[in-house]
């Protein structure tokens, strides 16, 4: 079964440019997470989507933040303009469904992002 | 808010011996899920080991336990026979329960501590 895949895995860009990250959760998972993982902190929830609604966004800053998961399947994280305070790396997670006896969060490997 | 706290930035182990991370929350809640999450060098992170509040007694994941304080609000893990595949980032994380409605389904992470396993 392949796990939650993430792209790009590294991204360098300038500051005030726009930036995407792509993720498709594991297949079934109605639970998909957004989170932002600064270097040697925990991650910290952007949004939270069960199905195609953003249930959880009150971390997401909104000003440059966006994030759509359309038909409840793939998920796209944007900056724009990036800052260089949004060097971090971006985390997708997935799970079955939030709202029951809570298994895993499955992981994907994170999207590095340098702004500069 | 609910926060937890890793007391421990960086720990080291040798090989075969046992080690023990320390975590401690704080929450006003009696129904809760704590966690333990490994995340190795440039790999996803996964999760190590589960604890239902409800529970007294402590899980248990193969070379995995954990030791849950309630009253204390503390959550360790313990790591036996440490392997030189252990050495990861380790997060503590806590997740309340279902009476809270769907803003207690995030996680809140600690700040992690990382192992080193010396051979």
């Amino acid at each position: 079964e392949a796990g939650v895949v993430q792209s790009p895995r590294y991204k360098i860009i300038e500051k005030k440019q726009p930036v995407a990250f792509w993720c498709n959760p594991i297949s079934g998972h109605n639970t998909l997470y957004w989170y932002l993982q600064n270097l040697g902190q925990g991650p910290e929830l952007l949004i939270r989507y069960e199905n195609e609604e953003a249930v959880d966004d009150s971390q997401l800053p909104k000003d440059r933040f966006s994030a759509e998961r359309l038909k409840g399947v793939d998920s796209t994280l944007k900056i724009q303009p990036a800052e260089l305070g949004d060097s971090a790396v971006y985390l997708c997670a997935s799970s079955p469904l939030a709202g029951a006896i809570p298994g895993e969060l499955f992981f994907g490997e994170g999207s590095r992002l340098t702004v500069l | 808010a609910q926060t937890v706290t890793q007391s421990q930035p960086e720990m080291s182990v040798q090989e075969a011996e046992t080690v023990t991370l320390s975590c401690t929350y704080d929450t006003s809640e009696s129904d809760y899920y704590l966690f333990w999450y490994k995340q190795p060098p440039s790999r996803q992170m996964i999760l190590v080991i589960r604890q239902e509040a409800y529970k007294q007694q402590n899980a248990t994941e193969n070379r995995f336990s954990v030791n849950f304080q309630k009253a204390a609000k503390s959550f360790s893990l313990k790591i036996s026979d440490s392997q030189l595949g252990d050495a990861a980032m380790y997060f503590c994380a806590y997740r309340g329960g279902r009476k809270g409605g769907g803003s207690n389904y995030k996680l809140t992470f600690g700040k992690g501590t990382l192992l080193t396993v010396n051979p």
